[in-house]
């Protein structure tokens, strides 16, 4: 069946810091990739998004590029801000049906 | 902005009552789905459906049922709660097709006493 790793959290970093949380996934036939943040309280909403491989999702100053050679889809974002705090949810679907990472906790501190 | 609404919000019952958590969206997807968020913010699909009519369960097992009679509409039932129902339960939709995005609702943080 399909998979999706993410990279343990809790990460903590100070304010302007770059930012890597590694995907790694498996799955059947092409899937499209997704990261999705939570904030506290809140449900998850959809960060970006790759459809196909190669493609690059940005949204926020995050960005993350679907390469389907190393079945990863790493988020990356150049300088953190405080209210990036949240949890992090990689996530695939591949015919029809989704499948989330556990999701990383991200800690940024003034 | 996704228009999916869920209610209440929060709720704090005690052992044994019947309680039902609303979902609904406003933008007329067909896929609906109801997860359960454990406290290490792991997501668990508890129930969904394609369609009017149509439900089934998900990965895990759960005590709660649902029903879809409207495509809008949602609704997750406890007939009897525990406190091991204590979680936070989110709704999402999507419309159909092989690759589209979840929405998700807000969440109800259930405590059942």
């Amino acid at each position: 069946g399909n998979s999706v790793t993410q990279m343990e959290g809790p990460v903590t970093l100070s304010e302007e810091a770059f930012l890597t949380i590694n995907c790694t996934y498996t799955a059947t036939g092409y899937p499209s990739l997704f990261w999705y943040v939570q904030y506290p309280g809140e449900g998850l909403q959809l960060l970006l998004k790759a459809t196909k491989a190669d493609d690059k999702g940005s949204n926020k100053g995050f960005e993350a590029t679907y390469r389907k050679e190393t079945t990863s889809f790493h988020l990356e974002k150049g300088s953190v801000q405080v209210s990036d705090s949240a949890v992090y949810f990689c996530a695939l679907i591949s015919a029809g049906k989704s499948t989330f990472g556990d999701g990383t906790t991200l800690t940024v501190k003034p | 902005e996704a228009d999916i609404y869920q209610t209440p919000r929060y709720l704090v019952i005690g052992t044994g009552k019947k309680i039902t958590l609303e979902c609904s969206q406003t933008m007329g997807h067909d896929k609906m789905y109801w997860y359960q968020q454990d406290p290490g913010m792991e997501l668990h699909l508890i129930h969904y459906s394609y369609g009017v009519n149509s439900t089934e369960k998900g990965d895990l097992s759960s005590e709660s049922t649902v029903s879809r009679i409207r495509t809008e509409h949602f609704p997750l039932t406890l007939e009897s709660a525990r406190p091991s129902h204590t979680s936070q339960y989110l709704c999402a939709s999507s419309e159909s097709g092989t690759t589209n995005e979840q929405f998700f609702g807000p969440g109800t943080r259930l405590t059942v006493l």
